[in-house]
């Protein structure tokens, strides 16, 4: 069946230091795939999504890019800050239903 | 504008109950989706409700049931409670025509013991 596979956690970065966090999905068809932010003590909130191959997903600095040859959408960010410490959630949507990771908690130090 | 809103936030109950949380979608939104988000997993999709009827399931069995009423709120029910339905329960809305934007609550906690 669908689903979508994260990079385990938790990562601890120093502040301005480069993120990546990997994702990779297996789906039957085209799935759009998207994702989502959990700050402490608040819901999820989406990120960025891209809903065809290739396309590239942006806000917020993040950015992650639907590589289809390679199942991945991993997530990118140049230059972390301490406000980005947060769980990140990838997840894909085939039809109506929504697949997601387990998640991935970042952790930015001063 | 009121994002998406759920009660209660908080609810303890012991097993064999049932339970009944509540849904507003962010308004102008006509799609309502259910998800089940135990510890340290990511949400895992119950069912979504769209013009009162259930759209989609997933893998979850009949003792979870909802509703969703003509102004698109939405109950999640959930029968013969067992101590692995603890978990927090989110609900998200979406919109005509821009379903894949989801909004999602802050979710109510359910303790069952």
């Amino acid at each position: 069946g669908d689903s979508v596979t994260q990079m385990e956690g938790p990562v601890t970065l120093s502040e301005e230091a480069f993120l990546t966090i990997n994702c990779t999905y297996t789906a039957t068809g085209y799935p759009s795939l998207f994702w989502y932010v959990q700050y402490p003590g608040e819901g999820l909130q989406l990120l960025l999504k891209a809903t065809k191959a290739d396309d590239k997903g942006s806000n917020k600095g993040f950015e992650a890019t639907y590589r289809k040859e390679t199942t991945s959408f991993h997530l990118e960010k140049g230059s972390v800050q301490v406000s980005d410490s947060a769980v990140y959630f990838c997840a894909l949507r085939t039809g109506n239903q929504f697949y997601f990771g387990t998640g991935t908690s970042l952790t930015v130090i001063p | 504008d009121a994002g998406v809103t759920q009660s209660p936030t908080h609810l303890i109950k012991t097993r064999g109950q049932q339970v009944t949380l509540r849904c507003s979608p962010k308004s102008g939104h006509d799609t309502v989706s259910w998800y089940q988000q135990a510890l340290g997993q990511g949400p895992q999709f119950i069912f979504q409700y769209y013009e009162e009827e259930e759209r989609q399931r997933g893998n979850f069995p009949d003792r979870f049931s909802g509703h969703q009423f003509p102004n698109y709120s939405s109950e999640l029910n959930v029968n013969a409670l067992l101590l692995g339905d603890s978990a927090l329960y989110l609900c998200a809305s979406s919109g005509r025509g821009k379903k894949e934007t989801q909004y999602f609550g802050p979710g109510t906690r359910l303790l069952v013991l």
